[in-house]
């Protein structure tokens, strides 16, 4: 079966970091593009950042550009979100989800919080 | 980036009775459309893609139809579990951008 797990969520103070990981089981990692996507609480959904299968290209929403950086391990099957200088506007759930025809799996979601 | 715009914001239906959600784009995304149904506490699932496939294991009355900038999902006699938040998304252009959601609650 199919299987994402994110990682590294939490509570972290403005200006801080944090770097979320997603490991993929079940199925060829190397073979799928991947992306996050968040959900702030109570809110609708976005899509944040994306790398393509071999980690070459990445792209960012406006939002995070300069902040967040992406990238993957295909050895180890695992996708990572390295979030810097986090501002309140960031709390939120992060999902990885793999690419297909839009997003065909989902990992459970890591809750970040951004507070003092 | 492609603005998804969903109508109406909260869809009031009865159990075994038919539900049309609507989906707008700001430009055209051909076929690249997506429509997730998430429930509280869990993540989105994927109902429908290209516009009108439904995805592994979902039922049939679920149905998405529409190209270019308009979209509905239809729902044809709702069961107790499909009252959820319902999000449209394009794939056509990054950023992917989803619709802010449609309730479907019980009447």
């Amino acid at each position: 079966d199919v299987q994402l797990v994110e990682s590294g969520g939490g509570l972290v103070q403005p200006g801080g970091s944090l770097r979320l990981s997603c490991a993929a089981s079940g199925f060829t990692f190397s073979s799928y593009s991947m992306h996050w996507v968040r959900q702030a609480p109570g809110r609708g959904l976005e899509c944040v950042s994306a790398i393509s299968t071999g980690g070459g290209s990445t792209y960012y929403v406006n939002s995070v550009k300069g902040r967040f950086t992406i990238s993957r391990d295909n050895s180890k099957n695992t996708l990572y979100l390295q979030m810097d200088s986090l501002t309140p506007d960031d709390t939120a759930v992060y999902y990885c989800a793999r690419v297909l025809t839009g997003y065909d799996y989902w990992g459970q979601g890591t809750l970040v919080t951004v507070s003092s | 980036e492609i603005v998804m715009t969903q109508s109406p914001a909260t869809l009031s239906v009865s159990p075994g009775e038919r539900a049309s959600l609507s989906c707008r784009a700001s430009q055209s995304v051909s076929s690249s459309l997506a429509w997730y149904q998430q429930k509280p506490g869990q993540a989105p699932r994927l109902l429908i893609y290209g516009a009108s496939t439904r995805a592994t294991a979902i039922p049939a009355r679920f149905s998405g139809s529409g190209s270019g900038t308009e979209f509905t999902l239809t729902i044809s006699s709702l069961q107790s579990e499909d009252f959820a938040v319902y999000y449209c998304q394009q794939y056509d252009n990054w950023p992917w951008t989803f619709g802010q959601g449609t309730k479907v609650e019980v009447k």
